[in-house]
């Protein structure tokens, strides 16, 4: 079974500053990998995917991740953090289990805070 | 192109009545997955559909869900007998679903619907 696990609920950085969303996943299969952004009281936007092609991938806003797959991590980053960029993302894979339906498995979601 | 389009986008039921929440997915997608965001948690995955086909309801409640998308119009998720349990944010997303090259699909979000239970 695919799973993702967000380990931070909450980040705070200060404006101008490196944003870190940690995100590690499992999964027996080689994974569909997103990271989503939702702000409040909004649907979800797609920041970036990796489907097995660079593991470098690079998203909407400056953001990007890199896939390891020794670490099965999917960080998120971002050099510099905006005051826009508060808001919760998503860590999410695509099921690829014996059903394959593409149906999304997500993490808890972490709130990013941006601090003038 | 318009998005992924639902309504209504607040919904207020008292419990016991039925709550329709309609999806209409990007022009070309012919495949919808539904999910439910329940306070302070993530998305939870509950039925995937395609024109007049459920293909998965494994996230569905037993008693009181159903969905359903049509060939013509919108797809639905109906809740019956409404318990306050059931507040949260609904989620539509759309698909254009090609199977050339493997398991991956983009999803397109739609606003949400939020039901509150009174």
């Amino acid at each position: 079974a695919q799973s993702v696990t967000q380990l931070d609920s909450h980040v705070s950085v200060s404006e101008g500053t490196p944003v870190l969303l940690r995100c590690n996943y499992s999964s027996s299969y080689s994974p569909s990998l997103f990271w989503y952004v939702q702000h409040p009281n909004k649907g979800l936007q797609l920041l970036l995917k990796y489907t097995s092609a660079a593991t470098l991938v690079k998203g909407i806003n400056g953001f990007e991740a890199e896939f390891k797959k020794s670490e099965t991590s999917f960080h998120l980053t971002k050099p510099s953090a905006h005051m826009s960029d508060a808001a919760e993302y998503f860590c999410v894979v695509s099921d690829r289990g014996s059903s394959n339906t593409g149906k999304l498995i997500f993490g808890q979601g972490t709130t990013l805070q941006v601090k003038p | 192109n318009a998005g992924v389009m639902q309504n209504p986008r607040h919904l207020v039921r008292r419990r016991g009545q039925e709550a329709r929440l309609r999806c209409s997915p990007m022009k070309g997608h012919s495949h919808v997955y539904w999910y439910r965001q329940l306070p302070e948690e993530g998305l939870k995955f509950m039925v995937y559909l395609q024109k007049e086909n459920i293909i998965d309801e494994s996230g569905m409640p037993k008693e009181r869900f159903s969905a359903e998308f049509p060939k013509e119009g919108p797809s639905i998720l109906r809740i019956q007998q409404v318990v306050r349990g059931d507040s949260a944010a609904y989620f539509c997303a759309s698909s254009p679903w090609s199977l050339a090259g493997g398991s991956y699909n983009e999803q397109f979000f739609g606003p949400g619907t939020r039901l509150t239970v009174l």
